[in-house]
């Protein structure tokens, strides 16, 4: 089966625009993962779903962040009023139970704020 | 707080010989470890993991040694060869929703 899709691949805005990111995990993994990767860094935990429930937001780096999974499978990442300083690759990971395990990342989407 | 260290950024080898990438952490809470190796413009691809309960995991030429004492794990590739060259992420966590990782190190492996 294909493994997780993310779109846009590429996404540049203006300061002030507003974005949405989307994923699609893997068919029948529980668990959604979002990520935030700076050049140079390795990548650090934004959100966490289990099916359709958000356990875990404390990553998110400000209100301007917003991440739902209404149907327990694809989710999206929504930047209100992009800074300059949310310019960073946007990974997503799923998983396929609710366990420390292998999470399966998608290619990324690289969003530069101009 | 960065809570788990790599601390070399690159790392250089000849093909045929061993590579050792070294990760540090801090949370002794950590229970799982697990190592990604990440090509351009693509995500991270899991590689070999180990969780607390061992101190070695073999799979291939790929031998992830942990030493909780010291709170450090390492990955060993024997032999190396060119198309492991790549950036390598060290990652662990506590929970489920809990990765941390660190910032990673990039293999050269020279033909």
């Amino acid at each position: 089966g294909a493994g997780v899709s993310q779109s846009p691949r590429y996404k540049v805005a203006k300061r002030g625009q507003d974005v949405a990111l989307r994923c699609d995990p893997i068919s029948g993994h529980v668990s959604l993962f979002w990520y935030q990767q700076a050049l140079g860094q390795g990548p650090e935990f934004l959100t966490y779903f289990q099916n359709e429930a958000q356990l875990d937001k404390s990553g998110l780096p400000s209100d301007r962040f917003f991440a739902e999974r209404p149907e327990g499978s694809v989710s999206t990442l929504k930047i209100q009023r992009t800074q300059q300083e949310d310019s960073a690759v946007y990974l997503c990971a799923s998983s396929l139970q609710g366990a420390p395990e292998e999470q399966f990342f998608g290619p990324g989407t690289r969003l530069t704020v101009l | 707080d960065q809570q788990v260290k790599q601390n070399s950024p690159s790392l250089s080898v000849q093909e045929g010989r061993i590579s050792i990438l070294n990760c540090d952490y801090t949370n002794s809470m950590f229970d799982y470890f697990l190592w990604y190796k990440k090509y351009p413009a693509e995500g991270p691809t899991f590689l070999i993991s180990i969780s607390s309960i061992k101190d070695k995991n073999e799979d291939g030429r790929f031998t992830v040694f942990l030493n909780k004492s010291a709170k450090h794990l390492s990955l060993h590739i024997v032999p190396s060869q060119p198309g492991d060259s790549a950036v390598y992420f060290c990652a662990a966590s506590a929970w489920v929703g809990d990765m941390r990782f660190g910032a990673g190190t990039r293999l050269t492996v020279k033909p």
